[in-house]
């Protein structure tokens, strides 16, 4: 069935590191890709979407990468912070303007 | 910026209890979402709403309803609480476009 996966539940990564935070899906079809933040206590906060035209878009210290060839979808976070400790999630578009849901991956900081 | 707000970040009820969740937006989104998130299951979507007075049921609607009676406002409603909907509760909104969604802090709901 249609599925987002996350590969690992929990990610650590030492602080001004880089990040890469996978993701897989298994429907094709899918055309839009959208990578969430959420800290302990609040909800979802858009990090940066992007669509099947496109491989890779970058926006301040994210890069979303798009292998539409086996299907893998990443995050990269450039130097990472300690602010950046939280849990992602991806998400992929489903039927209408639903979106379908990964379980989420924790990123732990290590000073 | 976009401003989804739920009117309580801690909720607390006994079975059998009617509840009310409520939602607003300040964007004049038309799509409005509410989800509950379980540790390890991710987002489920309850219900969601593309216009006042218009519902559709999402993936778990079983034991919930909905009210959109204005266009910033979605409700939630448990009609008869019972412990298995203790969760936190997400409400979203979204442009016509449709994505992305933008989320509240959510309402941490306990069934005693």
């Amino acid at each position: 069935g249609e599925s987002v996966g996350l590969h690992l539940p929990t990610l650590s990564v030492q602080e001004g590191d880089n990040s890469i935070i996978n993701c897989a899906y298994s429907n094709s079809a899918s055309d839009y890709f959208i990578w969430y933040k959420q800290e302990s206590g609040k909800g979802p906060q858009f990090i940066i979407d992007i669509r099947s035209n496109m491989d890779k878009r970058q926006g301040q210290r994210v890069t979303v990468l798009l292998n539409k060839t086996v299907k893998h979808l990443s995050l990269q976070i450039a130097a990472t912070q300690p602010g950046d400790s939280a849990v992602y999630f991806c998400a992929r578009d489903g039927v209408g303007y639903q979106l379908i849901w990964g379980a989420g991956t924790k990123l732990i900081i290590k000073p | 910026d976009v401003k989804v707000t739920q009117s309580s970040r801690y909720l607390v009820k006994r079975t059998g209890e009617k509840v009310f969740l409520e939602c607003v937006q300040d964007m004049d989104h038309e799509n409005m979402f509410w989800y509950r998130q379980d540790p390890g299951l991710g987002l489920r979507l309850i219900y969601f709403s593309y216009d006042v007075k218009m519902k559709e049921k999402g993936d778990i609607p079983e034991g919930y309803s909905v009210s959109r009676e204005k266009k910033e406002r979605f409700s939630l409603i448990l009609e008869s609480a019972s412990t298995n909907q203790t969760s936190m509760y997400l409400c979203a909104s979204s442009n016509p476009g449709g994505q992305p969604q933008h989320f509240g802090d959510g309402t941490r709901l306990s069934i005693l």
